[in-house]
């Protein structure tokens, strides 16, 4: 079965615009994570949506915002750019997430946002 | 808080020899999970093993094995025989079920570098 998918796999911004980033996970699942991974931080989590609810959430600024759609799909939006938003943002997805007996996470290639 | 510590930034080893990753964790739930993910240069995190914290058997797959302790609240990862296929970085993560719900703490990740 098809993976996780991310779109775009590559992304060069302007400091000040917005981006929006676009994940599907694989058929079935129903929980998708975001996580920003950079040299300096690691990686560190940003928010997990599950039907389409946002059920957990790290510790970003508000201009990192997120969605879910009804087919699961997840789209992750970074408003008024800032250098240090250059990043690897992955996606995870999960049959259930957390307090399943099937707790893995499968996750995507990632987008390389490139901020200038 | 939750916290996950790999003391080994990189190790570099010459084919076939054995190596282990270190990872210590840090935690107040009874029940979390213990993950280890490698990263290749492509950027995807591949999943390599989950262990609950009510399972201390250790395994062993193939050329992989995992030695989860408790007492030491250590999670290490041993690769015998390494390949220079094996090179990536390796990062070891806990989620707690009450605590961070579906949320993944990674360590700062061990470069592991195989030379033939």
């Amino acid at each position: 079965k098809a993976g996780v998918t991310q779109t775009p796999r590559y992304l060069i911004k302007t400091r000040g615009q917005q981006v929006t980033l676009s994940c599907s996970p694989i058929s079935g699942h129903r929980s998708v994570s975001w996580y920003q991974q950079t040299p300096g931080q690691g990686l560190q989590f940003l928010f997990e949506y599950f039907s389409e609810t946002q059920r957990n959430k790290g510790n970003f600024p508000g201009r990192f915002s997120g969605r879910q759609f009804s087919n699961s799909r997840s789209e992750m939006n970074v408003s008024t750019l800032e250098l240090g938003d250059s990043a690897l943002y992955l996606c995870a997805s999960s049959l259930l997430g957390q307090g399943t007996i099937d707790y893995g996470y499968t996750f995507g290639s990632g987008t390389r946002l490139t901020v200038v | 808080a939750q916290k996950v510590t790999q003391a080994q930034t990189e190790i570099s080893v010459v084919e076939k020899e054995d190596v282990t990753l270190d990872c210590v964790y840090e935690t107040r739930d009874t029940t979390y999970y213990l993950f280890w993910y490698k990263q290749p240069p492509s950027g995807e995190l591949v999943f390599l093993i989950r262990r609950n914290s009510f399972d201390e058997q250790n395994e062993i797959s193939g050329r992989y094995s995992w030695n989860f302790q408790k007492s030491t609240s250590s999670f290490n990862f041993t690769i015998t025989a390494s390949q220079v296929v094996d090179s990536a970085v390796y990062f070891c993560a806990l989620s707690e079920e009450e605590t961070s719900g579906s949320r993944l703490t990674f360590g700062e990740g061990t470069q592991l570098t195989v030379n033939p």
